[in-house]
């Protein structure tokens, strides 16, 4: 079964690092894009960038650059999203999905990381 | 402000027809084909339809997409109570460079 899960939510304080984590099973990592979507309380979806594990090529929406970073240890199948400062703004469910290159559609999605920054 | 315009809300009784619109411009719906996601309440968003019309495999044919210029739309035939859920429809933006999704269209059941 080709899936993602992502780590466990997260609590933190404003100013704090936080690295999230997004493994993919069931298919060859090395090979698709993966994506992250930002999806703040009660709001749309936000796309935030894509990676290719293989070569790690990375995109990131104009909204995002600078503000994440996105990365991937393909020897272990598994995207990262990290932040080096978090803002109360910050708090929201960010979700991995693969696919997003080649216009390809976000055909498998991970359960999603809440994650919570209070000030 | 989302780059792709959806109503917030639409309704529609067991065994009803209902649309969704989706809204963009020229650097994006007008040139790039566009998709559709299921967020049931509390869980992950699911592909519901890529390529303006296309269904994956699982997903009921009571579901329809269709785009036109600017602009999309997404069908429910037979409405059920399963389908109450948020959707939101997705394309690629040439001009920004990347995804872009709408803001979300609940749908309800009555």
């Amino acid at each position: 079964e080709v899936q993602l899960v992502q780590s466990g939510g997260e609590v933190k304080k404003s100013g704090e690092s936080l690295r999230i984590s997004c493994k993919g099973s069931g298919y060859s990592f090395l090979n698709h894009w993966i994506g992250w979507v930002r999806q703040m309380p009660g709001k749309g979806l936000e796309w935030m960038g894509i990676i290719f594990p293989g070569d790690s090529d990375t995109r990131y929406s104009p909204s995002f650059q600078g503000q994440v970073t996105i990365s991937a240890d393909k020897s272990i199948s598994t995207a990262y999203l990290q932040w080096t400062s978090l803002k109360a703004s910050d708090t929201a469910i960010y979700y991995c999905a693969r696919g997003g290159g080649n216009l390809d559609p976000f055909d498998v999605w991970g359960q999603g990381t809440m994650v919570t920054v209070s000030s | 402000q989302s780059v792709l315009t959806q109503p917030p809300s639409a309704s529609g009784t067991p065994g009803q027809r209902v649309t969704v619109s989706c809204s963009g411009g020229s650097t994006n719906i007008a040139t790039n084909s566009v998709d559709w996601y299921q967020q049931l309440p509390g869980t992950a968003p699911k592909v519901l339809m890529y390529n303006n019309n296309q269904r994956p495999s699982g997903v009921p044919d009571r579901f329809s997409g269709s785009k036109s210029g600017t602009s999309a739309s997404l069908a429910i035939s037979g409405l059920q109570s399963e389908d109450e859920a948020t959707y939101h429809c997705a394309t690629w933006d040439d001009r920004l460079n990347g995804w872009v999704f709408g803001g979300g269209t609940k749908v309800t059941v009555l």
